[in-house]
């Protein structure tokens, strides 16, 4: 079963501005990561937070976490035409990574 | 290459047929994991191997679906008497190790289309 779930569904904005998308998860984790996906083929790690950690930054991707929340949020910020993509979450907790449906970014140049 | 590879890319079968998929993780990667992704969803875990351990074979939707991992390697997943609703997107993805804080690698995928 799924327990990662990506809002929105869809996100579409203009080139230069910032793509905020949010993850929501059910059990404890021991770490949450980001993934980009191209044309649904292969994925790529953008970025792994642990679970005692609250943020982190890598380039132009900020991610949150809230465990008692069970939330994170994957920003992008000054996005361009190349970020267009689909962005998943995936949780580890004593099983392997359970990824979400994702958030299809749409970044219109 | 140094990234994961996977083939075929694409398989067109009939229903009722098998279909063997493979996977070529990268060098020296220990964990090997599939996954299947069907249409607009997420990722759905079938099985992974880390090294000489037994898999966890908890995702496996039925009995028709197996795979195996020879001599830590190359894997390959099996779907006997395939249906319609197998067709999806099978990635395979590698770490060097099965750790929680391990990066785990993609292929670019093979996408089964069951007639």
């Amino acid at each position: 079963s799924q327990q990662g779930e990506e809002d929105p569904q869809a996100l579409s904005i203009q080139e230069g501005e910032n793509a905020t998308m949010n993850c929501s998860y059910k059990t404890s984790i021991n770490n949450l990561q980001w993934y980009r996906q191209n044309s649904g083929r292969g994925l790529v790690h953008l970025i792994l937070i642990r679970s005692n950690e609250r943020e982190k930054h890598s380039g132009r991707l900020r991610v949150t976490l809230d465990t008692s929340k069970k939330s994170s949020s994957l920003l992008i910020t000054a996005s361009r035409a190349a970020d267009t993509a689909s962005y998943f979450c995936a949780t580890r907790g004593n099983t392997p990574l359970v990824f979400g449906k994702g958030t299809r970014l749409s970044v219109i140049a | 290459g140094a990234g994961v590879s996977q083939s075929p890319s694409n398989k067109v079968t009939e229903k009722g047929k098998d279909v063997e998929l493979r996977c070529d993780p990268i060098s020296g990667h220990t964990a090997l994991y599939w996954y299947r992704q069907s249409l607009g969803q997420g990722l759905e875990f079938l099985i992974y191997f880390q090294g000489n351990s037994a898999p966890d074979k908890s995702g496996l939707p039925s009995d028709r679906f197996s795979a195996e991992r020879t001599g830590g390697s190359v894997s390959t997943l099996t779907i006997q008497r395939t249906q319609q609703e197998d067709s999806a997107v099978y990635l395979c993805a590698s770490s060097l190790r099965a750790g929680g804080l391990n990066e785990q690698f993609f292929g670019p995928g093979t996408r089964l289309t069951v007639l």
